[in-house]
Parts: C-alpha cells; structure tokens; sequence
C-alpha cells in the first residue's frame, strides 16, 4: 500500500525566509510521481510542482523547487523568498499504477502561515 | 482555457434528499476524477473514470452514492438519500496524457452540508 506521510502539522515563517515543508512516502513500486499542491483559504487545489520517480535531477517552479532524495524516499518542498500569499495549506500526494489503475494518494498536508 | 467547472460551488440540503453534484472536465482530458475531503479522512479518491468509462470505484463508500458520465465533457456525482455524515468537500479533478507524469487539475469543489 502506499502512504504519504506529512510531519508538520502546522508552520509559522517570517516574510522573505525560505520555507522547507516535509514529505516521506512509501512504496513498492518503482515507477511513481510525486505532486505538491497548495489549498488557500478559499479551498481550491492548485498544482505546484511535479517530481517523477526517474528524474535525475530535482523539479523546480518558479520559486518552488522539490528536493527529491531517493533512497530516503523524501519529497520536500521548499519555498524561496516566501510571501504573505503563500500561506495555505499544502499537500503532498503519490501517484502509482496498480494493475493498470490509477491511485493518487494525499498526505495530511501541512498548514504555512507566512508572518509579516 | 477554462479550468475544471463544478455545480453548485455550494449545497446545502436536509437527510434523506437527493444531492447531485456536477462536474466540467478540461476539454481535451480524458481522465476524470472524483474525491471527497473531509477534516476526519482527507482527500480520497471515491472514483474515476477514463474516456468516459469507470474504471475504479472502489472508494464509492456505499450504494448510496453514483457517478456517471455520459459524455467527455459532463459527469455527475449523486448522493441519494443524502446523510449528514456526506458533509464534506467534493472535488471533479481531470487530467489528459496516458502517463505517469500528467498532471490532475482540480476544479473548484463543492461544499456540502446534510443536515
């Protein structure tokens, strides 16, 4: 079964720090995608940033990029120069393929508030 | 380009009443995917369906709930009869691409609250 597992429930930074928001996930499987997506207030999801399982080097969005460590099979996501807009919740998710069907699994997310 | 469209962005209704909800996929996705969040369970997937087919419905909790989707372009999620523990955020989400890598794209939501 796959998991995602989110530590941070919650995470207060100072305008203009860079943000680390973590994320481990297990599976067995070897090829998978990992997605990142962040929940204002309002409620919608929106997509930030994609990492797949064979890409040799680490995913970045403008000024999200995702430090993707393998072999200790973490996902984090990490926000330059936040932003007073940026705060959110944000969500980690996995995507496998299990006999052909598709499973994108969520974390619990992680909830930023940027501080002026 | 449009995003994903959903109907009604917010309902409210009492138990034992019909609830449908409605989605617009991306024009041009093939794949289209229905979740629930709740504070309790989080996002789960309840089903999705692949040009215009269901091809995984095992997160449907019960008979009470249906999914349908008639053409690429419209799909419905119907609750029926509705109980309060259905309050919940459900969101249509859809995507094109046959691999890994493509992205879903989530519209809206629509908030429920049974009473």
């Amino acid at each position: 079964a796959q998991k995602i597992t989110q530590t941070q429930p919650g995470m207060f930074v100072q305008e203009k720090e860079a943000v680390t928001l973590d994320c481990t996930y297990d599976t067995s499987d070897q090829s998978y995608g990992l997605f990142w997506y962040k929940q204002p207030s309002s409620g919608e999801m929106i997509f930030l940033i994609y990492q797949g399982s064979y890409d040799e080097q680490n995913a970045t969005e403008g000024r999200y990029s995702l430090n993707f460590q393998k072999a200790r099979k973490s996902a984090n996501l990490v926000i330059s120069a936040s932003q007073l807009g940026d705060s959110a919740m944000y969500f980690c998710a996995m995507r496998v393929l299990n006999f052909g069907n598709e499973k994108l699994t969520f974390g619990t997310g992680t909830r930023l508030t940027i501080i002026p | 380009d449009a995003g994903v469209i959903q109907s009604p962005r917010h309902e409210v209704t009492e138990m034992g009443q019909e609830v449908t909800l409605r989605c617009k996929p991306i024009s041009g996705h093939d794949y289209l995917f229905w979740y629930r969040q709740t504070m309790m369970r989080g996002l789960e997937l309840l089903i999705y369906f692949n040009n215009n087919v269901p091809i995984d419905d095992s997160g449907m909790p019960e008979d009470r709930f249906s999914a349908k989707m008639p053409n690429a372009s419209f799909s419905t999620l119907k609750i029926q009869p509705s109980e309060p523990r259905d309050s919940a955020v459900y969101f249509c989400a859809s995507r094109g691409g046959q691999i890994l890598r493509e992205t879903q794209y989530f519209g809206p939501g629509t908030r429920l609250l049974v009473l």
